[in-house]
């Protein structure tokens, strides 16, 4: 069974230091991965997607795919309140169009 | 409009009636999903639409749900014989393509049944 697993936190931060989350799937031939932050109340917004291993940049995100230990990270430098949400972690299995996606981590950033 | 749109954005319904559910999806957007998410959780997968080929139904959790979208465009989810669990945020998204994650969630239905 494909499974995509995150902690459920939450995770709490303070205010500019670095947020640490982490995502771990199933099946190695998982192909998409996906960060989407879901405000309380709220949808859930795309913030990154990662196809290759290695790291991708985007402002103070970066996330970090390594298939081989099937785990996907999201990084959130200078970490502000307006971060706090909850995290969820998707993943395209085999050129499906079905996501699989976490229960999301609940992050909090203290001031 | 830019984003997807969905209506009602909030309902209340008493046990036993049915509901309708409308999505209109960002144009151009040939895919479209319905989750489900109740109170603290995850997103649980519906039903699936992609242009003209026979939806995914696979997530649909009984028969007193069904969906459709006409044109390939807006979608409207039914449920028939409403009961409390039904009580739950109903989302839709669009997608630009298949086997793409990116998806494009409207503000979602909040569903009461007394």
């Amino acid at each position: 069974q494909k499974e995509v697993e995150q902690n459920s936190g939450p995770l709490s931060v303070p205010e500019g230091a670095i947020a640490s989350l982490n995502c771990t799937y199933s099946d190695r031939g998982s192909q998409s991965f996906f960060w989407y932050r879901q405000y309380s109340g709220k949808s859930p917004e795309l913030i990154m997607s990662i196809y290759s291993n290695g790291d991708k940049e985007d402002g103070r995100f970066t996330a970090q795919l390594n298939k081989a230990s099937q785990y996907v990270s999201l990084l959130i430098r200078d970490s502000q309140p307006s971060d706090s949400a909850t995290y969820l972690c998707a993943v395209n299995f085999d050129s499906n169009y079905q996501l699989i996606w976490g229960a999301g981590t609940k992050l909090i950033i203290k001031p | 409009g830019a984003g997807v749109s969905q209506s009602p954005s909030n309902k209340v319904t008493e046990k036993g009636k049915d509901v309708e559910l409308r999505c209109d999806p960002i144009s151009g957007h040939t895919a479209l999903y319905w989750y489900r998410q109740s109170l603290g959780q995850g997103l649980e997968f519906l039903i699936y639409f992609q242009g003209n080929s026979a939806p995914d139904k696979s997530g649909l959790p009984s028969d007193r749900f069904s969906a459709e979208r006409t044109g390939g465009s807006v979608s409207t989810l039914t449920i028939q014989r409403t009961q409390q669990e039904d009580s739950a945020v109903y989302l839709c998204a669009s997608s630009l393509a298949t086997n793409t994650g990116e998806l494009f969630f409207g503000e979602g239905s909040r569903l009461t049944v007394l």
